[in-house]
């Protein structure tokens, strides 16, 4: 089964600064899906980012960008310019192609202090 | 993008009694839904994986008489959670594939139980 591991419970940044959160997964298939979902107090789950597996090049919007490392099975994302509306649970997922249903990480509370 | 609803968004009921959630594709044609549930500032947990027109897959530890999901048609699913005691109190969220699969799933709102 695949496993996704998120090591940072809790991470803060000043507003406009630079913060990367980790995640790493545990996989034997080739191809699959990976994403970071923002989740506000309002509970929404909204999509940041996504990388296919397949794809070498390292994804990017706007300010999100990840940093795709498929030997090593990590899947970082960092963002740039904080700003306090990014403050959030971030969700690192996974899911197969094959299989179909989307595996989460426990989550890393971000905190953007102004 | 694709939009999934999800009602109620909250509900309280009382221990023993059976409630509801629909999780409905607005704008899209689901074949594939699944249900999570979400403890409090804990990650979302797979329940179970809903296919149009066949029983739902649940996950291992996840009492398929309790949780009976109904997937009738390619834009509804429907989480009924049967004789409800307070540790089914839980927040549960809904997803959909679009079909073709782009590889994103679609949310729903979410459903906050509260079983008194």
């Amino acid at each position: 089964a695949q496993t996704v591991t998120q090591s940072q419970p809790e991470m803060s940044v000043q507003e406009a600064e630079t913060v990367t959160l980790s995640c790493t997964y545990d996989t034997s298939e080739s191809d699959y899906y990976l994403f970071w979902y923002k989740q506000p107090p309002s509970r929404q789950m909204i999509l940041v980012i996504r990388q296919e597996a397949y794809k070498q090049q390292n994804a990017t919007e706007n300010r999100f960008s990840v940093n795709f490392q498929k030997a090593a099975k990590s899947f970082s994302l960092k963002i740039s310019d904080s700003q306090l509306g990014d403050a959030a649970m971030y969700f690192c997922a996974y899911r197969s192609a094959l299989i179909g249903d989307m595996r989460f990480g426990a989550g890393t509370r971000l905190t953007v202090k102004p | 993008g694709a939009v999934v609803s999800q009602h109620p968004s909250r509900v309280i009921c009382k221990s023993g009694t059976s409630v509801k959630i629909e999780c409905r594709s607005l704008d899209f044609q689901a074949t594939t839904m699944f249900w999570y549930r979400q403890f409090p500032k804990k990650s979302l947990m797979l329940m179970a994986t809903s296919n149009e027109g066949s029983k739902a897959t649940y996950e291992q530890g996840v009492e398929k008489d309790k949780f009976l999901i109904n997937h009738a048609s390619l834009t509804l699913s429907t989480l009924t959670v049967t004789s409800a005691h307070p540790e089914d109190s839980s927040f549960y969220i809904c997803s959909a594939i679009l079909r073709g699969n782009t590889g994103e799933l679609f949310f729903g709102e979410g459903s906050r139980l509260t079983v008194l």
